[in-house]
């Protein structure tokens, strides 16, 4: 199993300018989240996909947005880059069920590792 | 939305010395996971542990869900356990999940 894999590792990109980053889960994992993470701060959750729809959102702008694929995959698109758009970008993949209680969610999130974004 | 801390924020350990890493959330959760962050920034799972005890070699964790707090123990410190802990936690459903503030901690040989 190749675990979460993401693409690119770093990337460096003009303010303005487009990014796409790229994800591909765990083996049988259904659930993908997105998270930024600026220097010296934990990880911020941007937004989550299951059965390829926009599940839940962090307090991130439209000019974040995503997409999940049939095989589980998923994109993060940013547009209109700003300097402040400079960080690590983590994908996390997980599978979901019934949790304790009753409720359907997410188990354990195993994380890929990172692309690092650059905006100059 | 759910608040979590975590303390100390900073620790220097002597190698082979013990530890104990806080979180505290400020509201009930279903879920929570703690993680060590290398200094590549990769997160490496640490424990999934929603409730009760669990133990990994010289690292255990006990999270006690009612008193709204979870705690990472760690044994006889090794240089390689340098590094940034996260506890993050979330809701049952699709629930946006929240990551702590972090301890950076520094083994020193």
């Amino acid at each position: 199993d190749a675990g979460v894999t993401q693409s690119p590792t770093h990337l460096i990109k003009t303010r303005g300018q487009q990014v796409t980053l790229r994800c591909s889960p765990k083996s049988g994992h259904d659930t993908v989240s997105w998270y930024q993470q600026a220097l010296g701060q934990g990880p911020q959750f941007i937004f989550q996909y299951y059965e390829e729809e926009e599940r839940q959102r962090g307090n991130f702008p439209d000019r974040f947005s995503g997409h999940q694929f049939p095989n589980y995959s998923s994109e993060l698109n940013v547009n209109a880059l700003l300097l402040g758009d400079s960080a690590l970008y983590l994908c996390a993949s997980s599978p979901t069920g019934r949790l304790a209680g009753g409720v359907w969610g997410l188990y354990e999130q195993y994380f890929g590792p990172g692309t690092r974004l650059t905006v100059t | 939305g759910i608040q979590v801390e975590q303390s100390p924020p900073d620790l220097i350990l002597q190698e082979g010395a013990n530890s104990t890493l806080r979180c505290n959330f400020s509201d009930s959760v279903n879920n929570l996971q703690w993680f060590h962050q290398n200094p590549w920034g990769q997160l490496i799972n640490l424990f999934y542990i929603p409730s009760g005890t669990k133990q990994n070699g010289r690292l255990s964790a006990t999270t006690v869900a009612t008193e709204r707090y979870s705690l990472l123990y760690i044994s006889s410190s090794q240089t390689t356990d340098s590094g940034v802990y996260f506890c993050a936690v979330w809701v049952g459903g699709y629930q946006k999940v929240t990551f702590g503030t972090g301890t950076k901690l520094q083994v020193i040989p």
